[in-house]
């Protein structure tokens, strides 16, 4: 079974709409940390927004939000104002295991990404 | 800071011969890692590194092999390539900080013929 889905192989949004992308993941670890990256079409990976499992507040970072529903296990990643700078890839990735522990290989699993494009 | 930087940035094998790409981080990371990018197939983890001097297999590991001689550097090779290793390469390092996010490289486009 994959560890992330992302169900949105594409996505359109008008220029300063809201958009979300979803993400769903699978893990039996009750500690875990969720990851969001964009990918523009120039190819870097840049890192958005992180969501740990027993953070009790939605991570935001600016213009992203994260919508965190533990029992649903889905980390929507929300874009609001859309630009069209914000046309790029955006994978979900998650890391299994607790931060901070220094005992794990804080690897990550990557979903397959939705492409996203801000029409004008 | 450079931060992640991968060598080379583009490089065309023929089948059979062999390469090594080289990832170096100047932020002091213990952690480092080597994915590769297919078309919709996302990031997939070949090797990993939680310090100098060790390695592990990822999630794909058949056909390359990893070396951490010195904390800054993570060097991937293919010792004969296939066309099926036709990818874009990212190599990647983290810390124990309170995200663990993963700082990534540019990336290496590689064809093999």
């Amino acid at each position: 079974a994959q560890k992330i889905t992302q169900t949105q192989p594409g996505m359109f949004v008008q220029e300063k709409e809201a958009v979300t992308l979803d993400c769903t993941y699978d893990t039996s670890d009750p500690s875990y940390g969720l990851f969001w990256y964009k990918q523009p079409s120039s190819g870097e990976m840049i890192f958005l927004i992180y969501q740990g499992s027993y953070d009790q507040q939605n991570a935001t970072e600016g213009r992203y939000s994260l919508n965190f529903q533990k029992a649903r296990k889905s980390a929507n990643l929300v874009i609001s104002a859309s630009q069209l700078g914000d046309s790029a890839m955006y994978f979900c990735a998650m890391r299994e295991g607790p931060g901070y522990s220094g005992a794990g290989s804080y690897q990550l699993t990557f979903g397959k990404g939705t492409k996203l494009s801000v029409i004008p | 800071n450079a931060g992640v930087t991968q060598t080379p940035k583009f490089r065309v094998l023929k089948t059979g011969q062999s390469m090594t790409l080289l990832c170096a981080q100047d932020m002091n990371h213990e952690y480092m890692y080597w994915y590769r990018q297919d078309p919709g197939m996302g990031l997939r983890l070949i090797h990993y590194s939680v310090g100098e001097g060790t390695t592990a297999k990822g999630e794909v590991p058949d056909g390359y092999n990893v070396s951490r001689l010195k904390k800054q550097n993570f060097l991937l090779g293919l010792e004969s390539a296939a066309p099926s290793q036709t990818s874009v390469y990212f190599c990647a390092s983290t810390w124990l900080g309170p995200y663990n996010e993963q700082f990534f490289g540019p990336g290496t486009r590689l064809t093999v013929l």
